[in-house]
Protein backbone atom coordinates (compact mmCIF):
# COMPACT_ATOMS: atom_id res chain seq x y z
CA UNK A 1 0.00 0.00 0.00
CA UNK A 2 1.35 3.58 -0.58
CA UNK A 3 2.32 5.57 2.22
CA UNK A 4 1.43 8.50 1.61
CA UNK A 5 -1.70 10.47 1.00
CA UNK A 6 -2.52 13.28 -1.35
CA UNK A 7 -5.49 16.00 -2.12
CA UNK A 8 -7.36 14.47 -4.90
CA UNK A 9 -6.68 17.86 -7.36
CA UNK A 10 -5.41 20.60 -7.40
CA UNK A 11 -5.93 24.11 -9.87
CA UNK A 12 -3.27 26.78 -10.02
CA UNK A 13 -2.94 29.67 -12.10
CA UNK A 14 -0.54 30.27 -15.20
CA UNK A 15 2.47 31.75 -13.93
CA UNK A 16 1.86 31.27 -10.44
CA UNK A 17 3.32 29.26 -8.38
CA UNK A 18 1.65 25.80 -7.77
CA UNK A 19 2.25 23.93 -4.40
CA UNK A 20 1.41 20.57 -3.99
CA UNK A 21 1.37 18.90 -0.52
CA UNK A 22 2.14 15.02 0.59
CA UNK A 23 1.80 13.59 4.19
CA UNK A 24 3.70 10.57 4.91
CA UNK A 25 3.62 10.42 8.67
CA UNK A 26 4.67 6.98 8.74
CA UNK A 27 8.24 7.70 6.69
CA UNK A 28 10.91 5.41 8.23
CA UNK A 29 14.44 6.78 8.80
CA UNK A 30 15.94 5.43 5.65
CA UNK A 31 12.99 6.60 3.65
CA UNK A 32 13.22 9.55 1.14
CA UNK A 33 10.84 11.14 -0.64
CA UNK A 34 10.27 11.20 -4.33
CA UNK A 35 8.07 13.33 -6.69
CA UNK A 36 6.84 11.98 -10.27
CA UNK A 37 4.24 13.16 -12.31
CA UNK A 38 2.84 12.00 -15.55
CA UNK A 39 1.33 13.77 -17.81
CA UNK A 40 -1.88 12.59 -19.68
CA UNK A 41 -0.81 9.04 -21.64
CA UNK A 42 2.82 9.24 -21.40
CA UNK A 43 5.20 7.59 -18.79
CA UNK A 44 5.71 8.99 -15.36
CA UNK A 45 8.87 11.70 -14.89
CA UNK A 46 11.01 11.73 -12.41
CA UNK A 47 10.80 15.37 -10.65
CA UNK A 48 12.88 15.53 -7.43
CA UNK A 49 13.45 13.89 -4.23
CA UNK A 50 15.09 14.31 -1.13
CA UNK A 51 16.22 12.57 2.60
CA UNK A 52 15.85 15.57 5.07
CA UNK A 53 17.05 18.82 3.62
CA UNK A 54 15.01 21.00 1.03
CA UNK A 55 16.13 20.39 -2.26
CA UNK A 56 15.43 22.37 -5.49
CA UNK A 57 16.55 21.78 -8.66
CA UNK A 58 15.87 23.08 -12.92
CA UNK A 59 12.08 21.98 -12.47
CA UNK A 60 11.03 22.56 -8.75
CA UNK A 61 11.99 22.69 -4.82
CA UNK A 62 11.12 20.18 -2.66
CA UNK A 63 10.12 21.63 1.24
CA UNK A 64 10.37 18.33 3.51
CA UNK A 65 9.08 19.54 7.25
CA UNK A 66 11.53 19.21 9.63
CA UNK A 67 10.00 15.94 12.04
CA UNK A 68 9.65 14.48 7.83
CA UNK A 69 5.97 13.75 8.39
CA UNK A 70 5.22 15.27 5.24
CA UNK A 71 6.26 17.39 2.70
CA UNK A 72 5.61 20.22 -0.07
CA UNK A 73 6.68 20.71 -4.10
CA UNK A 74 6.67 23.82 -5.67
CA UNK A 75 7.11 24.22 -8.92
CA UNK A 76 7.53 28.12 -9.03
CA UNK A 77 6.07 29.58 -11.95
CA UNK A 78 3.64 26.88 -13.24
CA UNK A 79 2.83 26.65 -17.34
CA UNK A 80 0.18 24.41 -19.16
CA UNK A 81 2.82 21.89 -19.73
CA UNK A 82 2.72 21.54 -15.80
CA UNK A 83 -1.08 20.08 -16.41
CA UNK A 84 -0.35 16.46 -15.00
CA UNK A 85 -0.90 14.01 -12.07
CA UNK A 86 1.76 14.18 -9.48
CA UNK A 87 3.02 11.32 -7.50
CA UNK A 88 4.24 11.77 -3.72
CA UNK A 89 6.22 8.43 -3.05
CA UNK A 90 8.13 7.13 0.07
CA UNK A 91 11.11 4.54 -0.98
CA UNK A 92 14.11 3.24 0.78
CA UNK A 93 16.80 4.18 -1.96
CA UNK A 94 18.16 0.94 -2.85
CA UNK A 95 18.39 -0.54 -6.32
CA UNK A 96 15.50 -2.32 -6.29
CA UNK A 97 13.04 -1.22 -3.51
CA UNK A 98 9.46 -1.22 -4.80
CA UNK A 99 8.18 2.12 -6.06
CA UNK A 100 4.61 1.99 -5.04
CA UNK A 101 2.46 5.15 -6.44
CA UNK A 102 -0.49 6.56 -4.47
CA UNK A 103 -3.12 8.01 -6.21
CA UNK A 104 -1.53 11.31 -6.51
CA UNK A 105 -2.94 14.86 -7.05
CA UNK A 106 -4.58 16.03 -10.20
CA UNK A 107 -3.02 19.47 -11.02
CA UNK A 108 -4.60 21.65 -13.56
CA UNK A 109 -2.79 24.47 -14.38
CA UNK A 110 -5.91 27.41 -15.35
CA UNK A 111 -4.81 29.54 -18.07
CA UNK B 1 21.32 8.16 -23.27
CA UNK B 2 18.57 8.47 -19.95
CA UNK B 3 15.71 6.38 -22.12
CA UNK B 4 13.81 3.63 -21.82
CA UNK B 5 12.42 2.14 -24.94
CA UNK B 6 8.78 0.00 -24.92
CA UNK B 7 7.57 -1.99 -28.15
CA UNK B 8 5.16 -2.18 -29.49
CA UNK B 9 3.70 1.16 -28.49
CA UNK B 10 0.54 -0.34 -29.08
CA UNK B 11 -0.61 -3.81 -29.55
CA UNK B 12 -4.42 -5.80 -30.16
CA UNK B 13 -4.22 -9.62 -29.39
CA UNK B 14 -6.69 -12.10 -28.64
CA UNK B 15 -7.33 -14.37 -25.60
CA UNK B 16 -5.98 -17.12 -27.15
CA UNK B 17 -2.77 -15.29 -28.73
CA UNK B 18 0.91 -15.49 -27.14
CA UNK B 19 2.28 -11.67 -27.83
CA UNK B 20 5.84 -10.39 -26.01
CA UNK B 21 6.28 -6.97 -24.32
CA UNK B 22 10.18 -5.55 -24.71
CA UNK B 23 11.83 -2.79 -22.83
CA UNK B 24 15.26 -1.82 -23.21
CA UNK B 25 17.42 0.82 -21.39
CA UNK B 26 21.08 1.64 -21.96
CA UNK B 27 21.94 3.30 -18.55
CA UNK B 28 23.85 0.75 -17.04
CA UNK B 29 21.13 0.48 -14.30
CA UNK B 30 20.84 -2.91 -13.39
CA UNK B 31 16.87 -2.65 -11.35
CA UNK B 32 14.09 -3.27 -13.84
CA UNK B 33 10.38 -3.07 -13.74
CA UNK B 34 7.04 -3.99 -14.83
CA UNK B 35 3.97 -1.82 -14.10
CA UNK B 36 0.54 -2.13 -15.19
CA UNK B 37 -2.35 1.04 -15.60
CA UNK B 38 -5.89 1.10 -15.86
CA UNK B 39 -7.35 4.24 -16.96
CA UNK B 40 -7.47 7.20 -14.50
CA UNK B 41 -5.37 4.90 -11.85
CA UNK B 42 -2.19 4.99 -10.92
CA UNK B 43 0.26 2.58 -12.25
CA UNK B 44 0.53 -0.71 -10.52
CA UNK B 45 3.71 -2.57 -9.81
CA UNK B 46 4.05 -6.21 -11.25
CA UNK B 47 7.37 -7.12 -10.98
CA UNK B 48 11.09 -6.32 -10.03
CA UNK B 49 13.89 -7.36 -11.37
CA UNK B 50 17.43 -6.77 -10.05
CA UNK B 51 20.85 -8.07 -11.26
CA UNK B 52 18.76 -9.88 -13.77
CA UNK B 53 16.95 -12.19 -11.17
CA UNK B 54 13.48 -11.86 -10.20
CA UNK B 55 13.53 -10.26 -7.12
CA UNK B 56 9.56 -9.09 -6.64
CA UNK B 57 6.48 -10.98 -7.86
CA UNK B 58 3.37 -8.80 -6.75
CA UNK B 59 1.29 -12.05 -7.02
CA UNK B 60 0.92 -11.61 -10.70
CA UNK B 61 -1.12 -14.40 -12.44
CA UNK B 62 0.80 -16.62 -14.31
CA UNK B 63 -0.64 -15.60 -18.12
CA UNK B 64 1.87 -12.67 -17.66
CA UNK B 65 5.86 -14.03 -17.92
CA UNK B 66 8.49 -11.77 -17.19
CA UNK B 67 11.85 -12.79 -18.75
CA UNK B 68 15.45 -10.47 -18.20
CA UNK B 69 17.72 -12.11 -20.87
CA UNK B 70 20.66 -9.85 -20.11
CA UNK B 71 21.32 -6.22 -18.00
CA UNK B 72 19.77 -4.28 -20.76
CA UNK B 73 16.43 -5.96 -22.12
CA UNK B 74 13.18 -6.90 -20.35
CA UNK B 75 10.31 -8.95 -21.56
CA UNK B 76 6.98 -9.60 -20.73
CA UNK B 77 5.46 -12.51 -22.33
CA UNK B 78 1.45 -12.86 -22.17
CA UNK B 79 -0.70 -15.86 -23.09
CA UNK B 80 -4.31 -16.55 -22.51
CA UNK B 81 -5.07 -13.00 -21.34
CA UNK B 82 -8.45 -11.12 -20.72
CA UNK B 83 -9.89 -8.15 -21.63
CA UNK B 84 -9.64 -6.85 -18.01
CA UNK B 85 -6.03 -7.10 -18.62
CA UNK B 86 -6.47 -4.52 -21.18
CA UNK B 87 -4.30 -1.43 -20.01
CA UNK B 88 -1.05 0.83 -20.25
CA UNK B 89 2.21 -1.43 -19.62
CA UNK B 90 4.73 0.24 -18.06
CA UNK B 91 8.67 -0.89 -17.82
CA UNK B 92 11.35 1.40 -15.49
CA UNK B 93 14.60 1.41 -14.31
CA UNK B 94 16.77 2.35 -11.83
CA UNK B 95 20.21 2.24 -10.51
CA UNK B 96 21.81 1.47 -6.78
CA UNK B 97 23.42 4.67 -6.04
CA UNK B 98 21.77 6.11 -2.73
CA UNK B 99 21.65 9.59 -4.26
CA UNK B 100 20.43 9.21 -7.86
CA UNK B 101 17.91 6.23 -7.23
CA UNK B 102 15.55 8.07 -9.60
CA UNK B 103 13.39 5.75 -11.95
CA UNK B 104 13.05 5.87 -15.88
CA UNK B 105 9.95 5.37 -17.17
CA UNK B 106 9.47 4.26 -20.97
CA UNK B 107 6.47 5.57 -22.72
CA UNK B 108 4.84 2.12 -22.44
CA UNK B 109 2.68 -0.61 -24.24
CA UNK B 110 -1.11 0.10 -25.04
CA UNK B 111 -2.87 -2.93 -24.73
CA UNK B 112 -5.72 -4.40 -26.00
CA UNK B 113 -7.29 -7.41 -25.27
CA UNK B 114 -10.62 -8.41 -27.58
Amino acid sequence: DAKTTQPPSMDCAEGRAANLPCNHSTISGNEYVYWYRQIHSQGPQYIIHGLKNNETNEMASLIITEDRKSSTLILPHATLRDTAVYYCIVRVANRDDKIIFGKGTRLHILP
Amino acid sequence: DTEVTQTPKHLVMGMTNKKSLKCEQHMGHRAMYWYKQKAKKPPELMFVYSYEKLSINESVPSRFSPECPNSSLLNLHLHALQPEDSALYLCASSQGDPKNTEAFFGQGTRLTVV
